[in-house]
Parts: structure tokens; C-alpha cells; sequence
């Protein structure tokens, strides 16, 4: 399988802190990327690194590529309430990139 | 999720029932996608389109019909299902005229098969 698994399933910290999460994968990609889901709602797509990259920003998003390891990481700074959600990495593949397997996610909790 | 919309939002359904899902996307994208996620597991790509081409069924059960009329509109008809087919039933969009892009998903449909 080449799905994507994320690490923690679930993390729970402080508003204010960093939260850390990590995604393995198991098969050479065209890209990942991160997405957002609140409860019982649809994805959000928050960032896209292409495999020729090892480390893109966007806002309080900071993610990292390591295609040796085959692992991704995305750290959300200064967290705030709102970023509770579950957050999923997808593995892009196939002829034309647009086949991606998910992860089961990590549950983040932020308390305020 | 206002680009993709889908309906009906919740849906229960008896094993002998036939109903349909209705996705709709208002992003100008030429692919489309059925996702399904259930609880603890990997959310699972079902069926995938191109052009309103079909290029992609991920073994999916024949109890399971989709249907692209045009670009903007995917179905998903249903008939005879388990309840082990209870899940939430996500649609997506992306546009493939570039390589690997993201995909836009609306709110999806809650399936309880009783």
C-alpha cells in the first residue's frame, strides 16, 4: 500500500504551543500534501510540497519532505482553538498525479 | 467547501432501498472524484473522472453505480446496500490541466444503511 499513515492518531496541547505531526509513506510520490478536516465536514487542502522540495511555508504552516525517509512533517505554530481538527497527509501517484491515498489522520485538539 | 456541494447532506436507507448522491462543482474543474470515509480507516478513493471519463474504479462494489453526466456533476447511485456502507460519502474536484494538483472536497454525505 502506499497510503500515507500520520502520527500521532491524536494530539492535544495548549493554545499557543506548536503542534508537530509526522506522515510515512511507503512508494516513490509525485507530491504530498496536507489537508484539513473539521468534524464530520469535507477536506481542506492547506499545503502541496512536490518531491523535489524539502521544506515549504505557508502562514503558521511549516511543512518538511525528506523523500530518503520517505516521512513529511507539518507544524502549525502559535496554535489557536480554531486549528482543532484532524489534519491528513495525502500521497499523490499514477500517470497523471491526481490518485492520492490518505491517512487515517491525527486528531488535534487545542484547548484554549 | 462552497465550490463543491453535495446532497442530500444526510441519508438513511434500508438494505433494499435505491437512492442517489449528488455532487456538484462550481470550480470549472475537469476531474471529479468519490471518496469514502469511515471511522478509524484511511479515507478510500472509489471511483475517479476525467473529461467525464471513468479512469478510475478502485474495486469497488457493483452495488455502488457512479455517474458523470457532464464536468460538473458526479452521482453516486446506491442500491442494495450493507450497513457496513455506512460511512461519509466525500466528493471532489481538481483541476488536471496542470500535474498534481489539490483537490477541493465538499461537505459530504452522512450514509447510515440500516
Amino acid at each position: 500500500s502506499q497510503q500515507g499513515e500520520e502520527d500521532p492518531q491524536a494530539l492535544s496541547i495548549q493554545e499557543g504551543e506548536n503542534a508537530t505531526m509526522n506522515c510515512s509513506y511507503k512508494t516513490s510520490i509525485n507530491n504530498l500534501q496536507w489537508y484539513r478536516q473539521n468534524s464530520g465536514r469535507g477536506l481542506v487542502h492547506l499545503i502541496l510540497i512536490r518531491s523535489n522540495e524539502r521544506e515549504k511555508h505557508s502562514g503558521r504552516l511549516r511543512v518538511t519532505l525528506d523523500t530518503s525517509k520517505k516521512s513529511s512533517s507539518l507544524l502549525i505554530t502559535a496554535s489557536r482553538a480554531a486549528d482543532t481538527a484532524s489534519y491528513f497527509c495525502a500521497t499523490a501517484y499514477g500517470f497523471t498525479g491526481n490518485q492520492f491515498y490518505f491517512g487515517t489522520g491525527t486528531s488535534l485538539t487545542v484547548i484554549p | 467547501e462552497t465550490g463543491v456541494t453535495q446532497t442530500p447532506r444526510h441519508l438513511v436507507m434500508g438494505m433494499t432501498n435505491k437512492k442517489s448522491l449528488k455532487c456538484e462543482q462550481h470550480l470549472g474543474h475537469n476531474a471529479m472524484y468519490w471518496y469514502k470515509q469511515s471511522a478509524k480507516k484511511p479515507l478510500e478513493l472509489m471511483f475517479v473522472y476525467n473529461f467525464k471519463e471513468q479512469t478510475e474504479n478502485n474495486s469497488v462494489p457493483s452495488r455502488f453505480s457512479p455517474e458523470c453526466p457532464n464536468s460538473s456533476h458526479l452521482f453516486l447511485h446506491l442500491h442494495t446496500l450493507q450497513p457496513e456502507d455506512s460511512a461519509l460519502y466525500l466528493c471532489a474536484s481538481s483541476d488536471d490541466s496542470g500535474f498534481s494538483v489539490e483537490q477541493y472536497f465538499g461537505p459530504g454525505t452522512r450514509l447510515t444503511v440500516t
